[in-house]
């Protein structure tokens, strides 16, 4: 069983159209993560959900709307893809990361985004 | 703010010699260190971490790291590589705020290491 699954594997798009990749796992954990890899490896997180609520925020271009329907899932959609959108997106999950207590991050295989 | 830097990006050994991937990190308050694996086509793996407690902690695959706050460096060891060790590494830091349920992983920008027969 696959615990963090995300989906499509490989997406390639045109400039300016709407698309979103899909996260989910079933680990039974409450934190879920978006991370962008670029071309030189180079990976940031983007969003973390906890319970379904936005706890961390970077500094990402609101085209990209993270959304959580529910604990097991976290979507990315992105509007008006732009060249500079080409990359490796990996989802994440944990526990939430207590004051007492270490929770791994198991990622995703990632999704090779392709903006032409 | 915490970040990481790895000092090199890549690095090419011949298969059953040793191999060091260099780590430092900067932040201000108390880090906890991880080491992640991401073979070729693959997403990340935990190869390792630092939380607390001895500096010196042995992670899969007979990898191992020191943890040293005064050079504020966390290193990555084996003593003898495999082929199949040929993969990008990347060293991370992660901070707790103060209410401790809320981090993030902050990653170094990966080193490629490449074992060759």
């Amino acid at each position: 069983d696959t615990a963090v699954s995300q989906t499509p594997k490989y997406l390639v798009t045109q400039m300016g159209n709407d698309k979103s990749i899909k996260c989910e796992q079933n680990l039974g954990h409450d934190t879920m993560y978006w991370y962008k890899q670029d071309s030189k490896k180079f990976l940031k997180i983007m969003f973390s959900y906890n319970n379904k609520e936005l706890i961390i925020n970077e500094t990402v271009p609101n085209r990209f709307s993270p959304k959580s329907p529910d604990k097991a899932h976290l979507n990315l959609h992105i509007n008006s893809l732009e060249l500079g959108d080409s990359a490796v997106y990996f989802c994440a999950s944990s526990q939430v990361w207590t004051s007492s207590t270490y929770n791994e991050q198991f990622f995703g295989p990632g999704t090779r985004l392709t903006v032409l | 703010a915490q970040s990481v830097t790895q000092l090199d990006s890549q690095v090419p050994v011949f298969e059953e010699a040793p191999v060091e991937l260099r780590c430092n990190y900067s932040s201000s308050v108390s880090v906890y260190l991880f080491w992640y694996v991401q073979y070729p086509n693959q997403g990340l793996q935990l190869l390792l971490k630092y939380l607390s407690g001895s500096t010196l902690v042995k992670g899969i695959n007979g990898f191992e790291a020191e943890f040293n706050k005064s050079q504020t460096s966390f290193h990555l060891r084996k003593p003898s590589v495999h082929i199949s060790d040929t993969a990008e590494y990347f060293c991370a830091v992660s901070v707790r705020n103060s209410g401790g349920s809320n981090y993030k992983l902050t990653f170094g920008k990966g080193t490629l290491l490449t074992v060759n027969p």
